[in-house]
C-alpha cells in the first residue's frame, strides 16, 4: 500500500514571503497522480495543484507551484507572494493509476497546518 | 449548481445510539467515498462505492456501515459498535482518477 507522508505539522510564513511544504510518498508504481489540497477552517478541501507523475515538467497555478522529484519520490508545494487567505491545513494526496479494490482511493498525508504572519 | 450536498453540518451521538450521515451528489459520478478526518491523522478511507448496489471496506470500516441504493446518495451509519466516533467525515466523488470532488463535511460528535 502507498503511504504520504508530511514530516511538518505546523509551517509558519511571514504575509509576502516564500514558503515550501514538504511532502515523500512511497510507491512501486511507475505512473500514479498527486495532489496539494487546502482546507481552510471552513473544513471545504479546495484542490491547489495536481501532477501526473508521467509529466516532467512540474505544475503551475498562478502562485502555487511544486517541485515533483519522481526518483526521490518527493512532491513539495512552492507558494510565493503569501497571503493571508493562504493560511490553511495542507493535505498530499496520492492516487495509483489502477481502477480495482483500495487502488481507487485517495491517499492522505497527515497535513501541514500553515500560518501566515501579516 | 452540480456537487456534493453532506448533512447535518453537525451530528451529536449519545453512547450506545446510531447515527446516519447524508451525502448526496448531483454530478452523475459512479465513484463515492466516505473518509474519517481527526487531528493529526489527515483522512482515513472508510467506505467507498462505484457502482449502485455495492460498495467495498476501506482502511476503518469497523463500526460503520453503509448503502448505495441510489447512484445519487450514499449514507454513512455510524454504529454502536464504533468505540471513537467523535471525528469529521467528508464524504468525495470521483469522475476519473484525476478529478474529485468533496462536500463540507459533517461533525459528529459523542456525548
Amino acid at each position: 500500500a502507498q503511504t504520504v507522508t508530511q514530516s511538518q505539522p505546523e509551517m509558519s510564513v511571514q504575509e509576502a514571503e516564500t514558503v515550501t511544504l514538504s511532502c515523500t510518498y512511497d510507491t512501486s508504481e511507475s505512473d500514479y497522480y498527486l495532489f496539494w489540497y487546502k482546507q481552510p477552517p471552513s473544513r471545504q478541501m479546495i484542490l491547489v495543484i495536481r501532477q501526473e507523475a508521467y509529466k516532467q515538467q512540474n505544475a503551475t497555478e498562478n502562485r502555487f507551484s511544486v517541485n515533483f522529484q519522481k526518483a526521490a519520490k518527493s512532491f513539495s508545494l512552492k507558494i510565493s507572494d503569501s497571503q493571508l487567505g493562504d493560511a490553511a491545513m495542507y493535505f498530499c494526496a496520492y492516487r495509483s493509476p489502477y481502477s480495482s479494490g483500495s487502488a481507487r482511493q485517495l491517499t492522505f498525508g497527515s497535513g501541514t497546518q500553515l500560518t501566515v504572519l501579516p | 449548481d452540480g456537487g456534493i450536498t453532506q448533512s447535518p453540518k453537525y451530528l451529536f451521538r449519545k453512547e450506545g445510539q446510531n447515527v446516519t450521515l447524508s451525502c448526496e451528489q448531483n454530478l452523475n459520478h459512479d465513484a463515492m467515498y466516505w473518509y474519517r478526518q481527526d487531528p493529526g491523522q489527515g483522512l482515513r478511507l472508510i467506505y467507498y462505492s462505484q457502482i449502485v448496489n455495492d460498495f467495498q471496506k476501506g482502511d476503518i470500516a469497523e463500526g460503520y456501515s453503509v448503502s448505495r441504493e441510489k447512484k445519487e446518495s450514499f449514507p454513512l451509519t455510524v454504529t454502536s459498535a464504533q468505540k471513537n466516533p467523535t471525528a469529521f467525515y467528508l464524504c468525495a466523488t470521483s469522475r476519473t482518477r484525476f478529478d474529485w470532488y468533496f462536500g463540507q463535511g459533517t461533525r459528529l460528535t459523542v456525548v
